[in-house]
C-alpha cells in the first residue's frame, strides 16, 4: 500500500505563469484535501472533495486556484497568474469518511514563485 | 470558525526528560482530535490521536490526553530522543466536521 503521493514535490516558477500539482489519494479514500501551508504555520484549509464532488472551499481558495477530482480518484490543483505570496507547500490530505476519520498527508508541493 | 491555539511556540528539552505540548480549542462540538508530527521538508505525519469518549490515550512512549469541560488536550512524550526533535502539530474537525483545524504548531528540540 502507498500513502499519499504528490507530483512535483519541488516546483520554482516565475510570476504569471501556471503550474499544476497532481494528488493521487491512498486508494479506497473518497475523500481529499487540499491545505496550504506557509513556514512557521500549521496547515490552513483549501477545498475537500468526497469522490468527484467538490464540497468546500475555503476564502483562501481565490479565483486564480482551481481544484479538479474528474474520477473521484486523483486530484489537481491548478493556480493560475501565480503571484508572490503563493510561495507556499501545498499539501494533499486523504481519508475514508466516516464519523471518526482521520487525515493522511502526502509530503507536499513546494511552490516557489520568483 | 473554529479557534485552535497550541503552546509553547517552541520547546527544548534534554534527552530523556519530557515534553509536553497543549491545545485548546472552541467549539464545544468538536468530538476527534489527532496530533502530526513534521519533520523539515516533509508532510504532517499522524502520531496520535483522541476521540471525545476517552479522556487519555497512550502508545509506548507517548500519550494524549483530553479534558472536554475545559476544552483542552494534550500531547506527552516520554523518555525523548534526539529522533523526536521536530514540528508538532495539534488539530480538531472544524463546526461542520468536514474539515480539520490546525494549531500554529510547536518546534521541539531534544538536545542530546
Amino acid at each position: 500500500d502507498t500513502g499519499v503521493s504528490q507530483d512535483p514535490r519541488h516546483k520554482i516558477t516565475k510570476r504569471g505563469q501556471n503550474v499544476t500539482f497532481r494528488c493521487d489519494p491512498i486508494s479506497e479514500h473518497n475523500r481529499l484535501y487540499w491545505y496550504r501551508q506557509t513556514l512557521g504555520q500549521g496547515p490552513e484549509f483549501l477545498t475537500y472533495f468526497q469522490n468527484e464532488a467538490q464540497l468546500e472551499k475555503s476564502r483562501l481558495l481565490s479565483d486564480r486556484f482551481s481544484a479538479e477530482r474528474p474520477k473521484g480518484s486523483f486530484s489537481t490543483l491548478e493556480i493560475q497568474r501565480t503571484e508572490q505570496g503563493d510561495s507556499a507547500m501545498y499539501l494533499c490530505a486523504s481519508s475514508l469518511w466516516d464519523p471518526g476519520n482521520t487525515i493522511y498527508f502526502g509530503e507536499g508541493s513546494w511552490l516557489t514563485v520568483v | 470558525g473554529e479557534n485552535v491555539e497550541q503552546h509553547p511556540s517552541t520547546l527544548s528539552v534534554q534527552e530523556g526528560d519530557s515534553a509536553v505540548i497543549k491545545c485548546t480549542y472552541s467549539d464545544s462540538a468538536s468530538n476527534y482530535f489527532p496530533w502530526y508530527k513534521q519533520e523539515l521538508g516533509k508532510g504532517p505525519q499522524l502520531i496520535i490521536d483522541i476521540r471525545s469518549n476517552v479522556g487519555e490515550k497512550k502508545d509506548q512512549r507517548i500519550a494524549v490526553t483530553l479534558n472536554k469541560t475545559a476544552k483542552h488536550f494534550s500531547l506527552h512524550i516520554t523518555e525523548t530522543q534526539p529522533e523526536d526533535s521536530a514540528v508538532y502539530f495539534c488539530a480538531d474537525r472544524d463546526n461542520y466536521g468536514q474539515n480539520f483545524v490546525f494549531g500554529p504548531g510547536t518546534r521541539l528540540s531534544v538536545l542530546p
